[in-house]
């Protein structure tokens, strides 16, 4: 069972343009929502996160939405850049409650590609 | 510094052997983690390790076995490697409940 499903898979964007990436979630007790960012060859480096109390976190061209009821959340990268080009994760996590806490459940990921 | 390091970057094996990775972060934080990355790019999380608890999951084959010297270690054992275990193996770090921090990841073959 995934737990967080993660739309497009793959994206391509060109240069200037806004890529936007979705995910859902199922488990109600998540409460953190980072996105990671990954080039080939590396380990996944966080982008940007966002706990529930709020709806919108901006970080420089890097936007997360969250939306609580629907069980969604987005990145938004504005004023995409060839080296914005890397896979995207979306990940979500829980408070400790036991056995399993802390561990992030990871989306499938998007291949973002922006071209020149 | 290299906040989170594993070795080897890179390691090639024949099916039926036994082979470790290790892993070290110099960031002072309590919980440690080790998650697969398949060939699809999937991250799953196999183990974390909090204060010497180690909690297991499920749909880890008990051919792997972290083991933990200290706050700042974990290294992966695998016995009696199988085809299935080609992956790129990560290693994270974090204060518990906090941004999680990666390596730059092992990739295993076995052939």
């Amino acid at each position: 069972q995934q737990q967080v499903k993660q739309s497009p898979q793959s994206l391509i964007v060109q240069k200037g343009g806004i890529s936007i990436i979705n995910c859902a979630y199922e488990n109600t007790a998540f409460d953190y929502f980072p996105w990671y960012q990954q080039f080939p060859g590396k380990g996944p480096a966080l982008l940007i996160a966002i706990r529930p109390d709020v709806s919108e976190k901006k970080e420089g061209r890097f936007t997360i939405s969250f939306n609580k009821s629907a069980k969604q959340f987005s990145l938004h990268i504005m004023d995409s850049q060839p080296g914005d080009s890397a896979t995207y994760f979306c990940a979500a996590s829980s408070a400790y409650s036991g056995a399993g806490s802390y561990q992030l459940t990871f989306g499938k990921g998007t291949k973002l590609s922006v071209i020149p | 510094d290299t906040a989170v390091s594993q070795t080897p970057k890179y390691l090639v094996t024949q099916m039926g052997n036994d082979k470790s990775i290790k892993c070290e972060q110099n960031l002072g934080h309590d919980t440690m983690y080790w998650y697969k990355q398949d060939s699809k790019k999937f991250l799953k999380i196999m183990f974390s390790y909090n204060n010497k608890e180690l909690i297991i999951n499920e749909t880890v084959p008990n051919r792997f076995s972290p083991k933990s010297p200290d706050k700042a270690h974990l290294n992966l054992h695998i016995n009696s490697l199988e085809l299935g275990d080609s992956a790129v193996y990560f290693c994270a770090s974090s204060r518990a409940g906090d941004t999680q921090y990666f390596g730059p990841g092992t990739r295993l073959t076995v052939l």
